[in-house]
């Protein structure tokens, strides 16, 4: 089965500009996730998706991040403009389902962002 | 905000010891509980998941889950250089959350030959 795929694994950019991430889950998986990661500390829940719905973006920062998941599959994370603090790893993660019990999530490689 | 904290660490075992990592959580309606271990530059793998009060032991890793204390614990046994990693807590919250996942900072170990 293959895993959780992200695109691109790095990403250098000024502050101000824009940057896409990608991410391709487990095929049949119906609920994504995109964290942030920022070095030495646990991944931060942005937002999750069930199915092409979003379930909790309560920790997005609305004002420069967007997501959106196509048809229920792929999604697409966008941070527009760029701030030097989002310099961080973006991890995607998928699971079959959500629910209080089990539906564990796997996490794909994820991209590093670095924002000078 | 439904927090979970880890032993700060880092940690250091020899080869061959066991490594005993600890967390606690403060959502008293979570109901299932993750390790994921990280190496670094790399993303975090799952390595066990405990559901019920209790041991659940998986070659030489054991978890260990006590809900009314809100403690959750990882046991390596015979611990191997190749162990070493942060490992990351994970709690995953109950439905007026979402089932939100919530990570620990998580604590570094290494293990010395």
């Amino acid at each position: 089965e293959a895993g959780v795929a992200q695109s691109p694994r790095y990403k250098i950019i000024e502050k101000r500009q824009s940057v896409a991430f990608w991410c391709n889950p487990i095929s049949g998986h119906a609920t994504l996730y995109w964290y942030q990661q920022i070095l030495g500390q646990g991944p931060k829940l942005l937002i999750q998706f069930q199915n092409n719905g979003v379930v909790d973006d309560s920790q997005l920062p609305k004002d420069r991040f967007s997501a959106e998941r196509l048809k229920g599959v792929d999604s697409t994370l966008k941070i527009q403009p760029a701030k030097l603090e989002d310099s961080a790893v973006y991890l995607c993660a998928s699971s079959p389902d959500r629910d209080s019990v089990g539906y564990e999530q796997y996490f794909g490689p994820g991209t590093r962002l670095t924002v000078t | 905000q439904k927090e979970v904290e880890q032993n700060s660490g880092p940690l250091s075992v020899p080869e061959g010891a066991i490594a005993s990592l600890n967390c606690t959580y403060s959502d008293r309606g979570s109901q299932s509980f993750f390790w994921y271990r990280q190496y670094s530059g790399k993303s975090p793998e799952l390595i066990m998941s405990i559901y019920s009060n209790g041991d659940k032991e998986d070659g030489r890793f054991t978890a260990q889950l006590n809900k009314a204390s809100q403690y959750v614990s990882l046991l390596i046994r015979d611990s191997q250089p190749s162990d070493s990693a942060t490992y990351l807590c994970a709690v995953k919250g109950s439905r007026g959350s979402n089932y939100k996942l919530t990570f620990g900072k998580g604590t570094l170990l290494t293990v010395n030959p």
